[in-house]
């Protein structure tokens, strides 16, 4: 079974700044990762697909990068309603896919 | 606008039985895996079930095997999943899921199941 393991498990950041998460897969997933998003009390919404391609109507602060083991997604100036729970997901050993433990990012 | 909205979580003892449903619209249900996934409270999500398109392969995680049932009726565009043996670790919000070439997405909105005496 592939793991993922992101990181920081918590990220303080201010309105503006930008946002750098990271997850590392255990072996070599190519580029099928993605990358979702959660609020409090919501489903998750895919933001990433295939490492760096945005899902529809995501915004362009939204990038995705890396490919083989490290993987990261960026927000280049945080708006409020980016205040969520990340995870990455593997799609390269599917079925069945893993998620990572997620990056809480939180304001400071 | 393609739509999941999932059915049948409640409270239930351990040992007990509780069956899902997921009602799926907007989309060819039938030309879809589909997935279940689930997030016990305050923790991360954790794949648990999913079917292929016509029902011929279905995979588990391995904590559920030989109690957990996944299955669909592509006549009523429906997902479900049949939960048996129920223990404790099981109590989450489970998600249905729709499994596309490249991402699992959309997610219904979710459905709590809490196991407990």
């Amino acid at each position: 079974e592939i793991v993922l393991t992101q990181s920081p498990a918590t990220l303080s950041l201010s309105p503006g700044e930008r946002a750098t998460l990271s997850c590392r897969a255990s072996q070599s997933v190519s580029s099928y990762l993605a990358w979702y998003q959660q609020k409090p009390g919501q489903a998750p919404r895919l933001l990433i697909y295939d490492a760096s391609n945005r899902a529809t109507g995501i915004p362009a602060r939204f990038s995705g990068s890396g490919s083989g083991t490290d993987f990261t997604l960026t927000i280049s100036s945080l708006e409020p309603e980016d205040f969520a729970v990340y995870y990455c997901q593997q799609r390269s050993n599917w079925p069945p896919s893993t998620f990572g433990q997620g990056t809480k990012l939180e304001i400071k | 606008e393609v739509q999941l909205v999932e059915s049948g979580g409640g409270l239930v003892q351990p040992g007990g039985s509780l069956r899902l449903s997921c009602a799926a619209s907007g989309f060819t249900f039938s030309s879809y895996w589909m997935s279940w996934v689930r997030q016990a409270p305050g923790k991360g999500l954790e794949w648990v079930a999913n079917i292929k398109q016509d029902g011929s392969e279905k995979y588990y995680v391995d904590s559920v095997k030989g109690r957990f049932t996944i299955s669909r009726d592509n006549a009523k565009n429906s997902l479900y999943l049949q939960m048996n043996s129920l223990r404790a670790e099981d109590t989450a919000v489970y998600y249905c899921a729709r499994e596309g070439i490249v991402a699992t997405s959309p997610w219904g909105q979710g459905t709590m199941v809490t196991v407990s005496s």
